[in-house]
């Protein structure tokens, strides 16, 4: 059973425009959320990410809201840029030093921003 | 600053081969260190992770082992691999301390023939 789902494999958006990532989760323990960036050929890249006590999270063009309620994260991109294009990873821990290598992954979506 | 290695970046290992892939931080002590493997069409599966020399907990059970023989290093190893082994593995570390974010190297391309 997938805990940490993204349920759109790809995303195509305009230069300039916004890019919304959307991310979903099924268990209520999780308090901390990432964002990861992964060109082919290389590992993630850490991009954001945000505490369950937030529900906002901004480092320059890049936002990510969290909606615990809903068990709904998002990552807002603005303005988006051709060299955003790559596969973007939701990613979920229970928290606690030592297992914060316990990430849950998402199977991620895969970003293509037209010049 | 902090550093990881990893390597080789590419790999094709005959079925029934052995393996060994190696992982090194630079720049930081006492490090979380973690493999992680990617599929084809699915998402990051962390296989094992290591709080401090010599101590390994196994996340997935498979024919993989890995073991840290020193603070920075990490090694990811088979007897005998099979087809499925084939994907994407990636090292990571992290801090010991609350919300700290993975770090990964640029993983390593298996393809088991």
């Amino acid at each position: 059973d997938q805990q940490v789902k993204q349920n759109s494999p790809s995303l195509s958006v305009q230069e300039g425009r916004i890019s919304i990532l959307n991310c979903d989760y099924t268990n209520s323990m999780f308090d901390y959320f990432l964002w990861y960036k992964k060109y082919p050929a290389e590992g993630p890249t850490f991009l954001i990410s945000i505490s369950s006590i937030k529900d906002k999270n901004e480092d320059g063009r890049f936002t990510v809201f969290l909606n615990k309620s809903a068990k709904h994260l998002s990552l807002h991109i603005v303005p988006s840029q051709p060299g955003d294009s790559a596969v973007y990873f939701c990613a979920a821990s229970g928290g606690y030093g030592g297992s914060q290598g316990n990430l849950i992954f998402g199977k991620g979506t895969k970003l293509s921003v037209k010049p | 600053s902090q550093t990881i290695h990893q390597w080789p970046a590419t790999l094709v290992q005959p079925v029934g081969s052995p393996l060994s892939l190696e992982c090194t931080v630079e720049g930081t002590s006492n490090p979380n260190l973690y493999w992680y493997r990617q599929a084809a069409g699915r998402g990051l599966q962390l296989l094992f992770y290591s709080i401090g020399i010599g101590q390994i907990s196994s996340e997935v059970p498979q024919n993989l082992s890995a073991s840290r023989p020193q603070d920075r290093q990490f090694i990811l190893s088979s007897k005998k691999l099979l087809l499925s082994d084939s994907g994407f593995y990636l090292c990571a570390w992290s801090v010991w301390q609350g919300d700290s974010p993975l770090h990964f190297g640029n993983g390593t391309r298996l393809t088991v023939t």
